[in-house]
């Protein structure tokens, strides 16, 4: 079975600021992994995906992730936080060996502060 | 890139009466369509798989009879909320599978009030 966590409903960083968003996960078979973005009243948004070929992946909007498989990790960092990045992040884990169901992480909210 | 449109965006309906959701893959073709439902503040969370020609597969503690799916052709999916109630408001998201089998396309969503 597949699940994920995503540590910290709430992260607060300042404009400028590195954003760390944290998900882990958990899969018996090799997983695609994904990163959706989510605006006030509106659908999600694909940032970025994993799908086991290289491991540190790029994304829309100067965002990246990279999957570590020793850590059962796939954190979604940026160097330098924008107002615009304000929004809800859900971090998203899928098998690979089938095409499934997406079980998704329970999300984090990244708030930017002037 | 793919695209998927849902209508309404948003509907305000009386309690009793009945609401479709449509969902729409607008640049490809998809046998398999989702829909989440998700609470303010909250993670989404799968309702159904909508497969093209056969009837849909729902998660478990979804209502069958409630929630009504049909997916009639390969880019049209729909939800239909029967005799609605206000405890169904909520905002639905559907979503396309794209044919390469693992990457899911979401629609905008739609805002559903019962009054």
């Amino acid at each position: 079975a597949q699940s994920v966590t995503q540590l910290g409903s709430h992260v607060s960083v300042s404009e400028g600021a590195l954003v760390l968003l944290r998900c882990n996960y958990s899969s018996s078979v090799p997983p695609y992994l994904f990163w959706y973005v989510q605006y006030p009243n509106q659908g999600l948004q694909l940032l970025l995906k994993y799908t086991s070929a290289a491991t540190l992946v790029k994304g829309i909007n100067g965002f990246e992730a990279e999957f570590k498989k020793s850590e059962t990790s796939f954190h979604l960092t940026k160097p330098s936080a924008h107002m615009s990045d304000a929004a809800e992040y859900f971090c998203a884990v899928t098998p690979y060996s089938s095409a499934s169901k997406i079980i998704f992480g329970s999300g984090t909210r990244l708030s930017i502060r002037p | 890139g793919a695209v998927v449109s849902q209508h309404p965006s948003w509907v305000i309906c009386k309690s009793g009466t009945s609401v479709k959701i449509e969902c729409r893959s607008l640049d490809f073709q998809a046998t398999t369509m989702f829909w989440y439902r998700q609470f303010p503040k909250q993670s989404l969370m799968l309702m159904a798989t909508s497969n093209e020609g056969s009837k849909a597969t729902y998660e478990q503690g979804v209502e069958k009879d409630k929630f009504l799916i049909n997916h009639a052709s390969l880019t049209l999916s729909t939800l239909t909320v029967t005799s609605a109630h206000p405890e169904d408001s909520s905002f639905y998201i559907c979503s396309a599978r794209d044919p390469s089998g693992y990457e899911q396309y979401f629609g905008p969503g739609t805002r559903l009030t019962v009054t």
